[in-house]
C-alpha cells in the first residue's frame, strides 16, 4: 500500500525559506517511471502543481515558480524534500506530496497535506 | 503553457440527477487528461485517467470522455457521496502539469 506524508513547519515568516519533507512507503523511487511531486492549494483556490522528481533524478518545475523551488530525493530514506525560497503570504496553502504513476503524468496517491501559513 | 478551464465553477444538482462537467484545454492534449474528486479538508482522489479510463475502485456511475481540447466528466445518477469539488488535470507534457480551477458540485 502506497502512503505519503508531509512534514515541516506550519508557520513561516515572510522572506524565509520553506522546507518540506515527504516520507513515503509502498514503492521505490528507483523504479523506472516513478516520480514524487508537490502540489499546493491556497485556501478555497485551485490546485497548483509545483515540482516533480523522477526515478532517474531528473527534476521538473512549474515554470512560473521555478526560480524559487528546489526538489531533491533520498531514495534510500524514501524521502523527497521541497524547498521554496522567499516565502510570501500569497504562498499560504496546503502542500501535498504526491506519487506520480509510472508512465503517466497523473497523481494516483496523495499525502494528507500540510497547511503552511506565511505570516509575520 | 497549457491552460485548463472548467465549467461551470459551481453546479447545483439533486440526488439521482445526471450531471456533466466540462474541461477545456488551451491547446490539444490528446487523451492525456485526468479527473479528481476532492472533499472538504481532504486530498484529491483520482477518478479518471487518459480521459475515459476509470481508476480502480471508482463507481461506474462516473465516466469521462473527450480528446484534444474538450473533455467531460459525467456522473450518471448523483449519490450523496458525490457532492464534492472536481478538478481536471492535463498531462500531455511530461514536464509540466496543469489543473483546472475546479467545479464545486452542490446539493440543490
Amino acid at each position: 500500500q502506497i502512503t505519503l506524508k508531509e512534514s515541516g513547519p506550519t508557520l513561516v515568516r515572510p522572506t524565509q525559506t520553506l522546507t518540506l519533507t515527504c516520507t513515503f512507503s509502498g514503492f521505490s523511487l528507483t523504479t523506472t517511471g516513478v516520480g514524487v511531486g508537490w502540489i499546493r492549494q491556497p485556501p478555497g483556490q485551485a490546485l497548483e502543481w509545483l515540482a516533480v522528481i523522477y526515478w532517474h533524478g531528473e527534476e521538473r518545475y512549474n515554470p512560473s515558480r521555478k526560480n524559487r523551488l528546489t526538489i531533491s530525493k533520498d531514495a534510500s530514506k524514501n524521502q523527497v524534500v521541497l524547498s521554496m525560497i522567499n516565502m510570501d503570504p500569497a504562498d499560504t496553502a496546503t502542500y501535498y506530496c504526491v506519487h506520480r504513476r509510472a508512465g503517466y503524468g497523473l497523481f494516483d496517491f496523495w499525502g494528507q497535506g500540510t497547511l503552511v501559513t506565511v505570516s509575520s | 503553457d497549457i491552460q485548463m478551464t472548467q465549467s461551470p465553477s459551481t453546479l447545483s444538482a439533486s440526488i439521482g440527477d445526471r450531471v456533466t462537467i466540462t474541461c477545456r484545454a488551451s491547446q490539444s492534449i490528446g487523451p492525456w487528461l485526468a479527473w479528481y474528486q476532492q472533499k472538504p479538508g481532504k486530498a484529491p482522489r483520482l477518478l479518471i485517467y487518459k480521459a475515459s479510463s476509470l481508476e480502480s475502485g471508482v463507481p461506474t456511475r462516473f465516466s469521462g470522455s473527450g480528446s484534444g481540447t474538450e473533455f467531460t466528466l459525467t456522473i450518471s445518477s448523483l449519490q450523496p457521496d458525490d457532492f464534492a469539488t472536481y478538478h481536471c488535470q492535463q498531462y500531455n507534457s511530461q514536464f509540466t502539469y496543469t489543473f483546472g480551477q475546479g467545479t464545486k458540485l452542490e446539493i440543490k
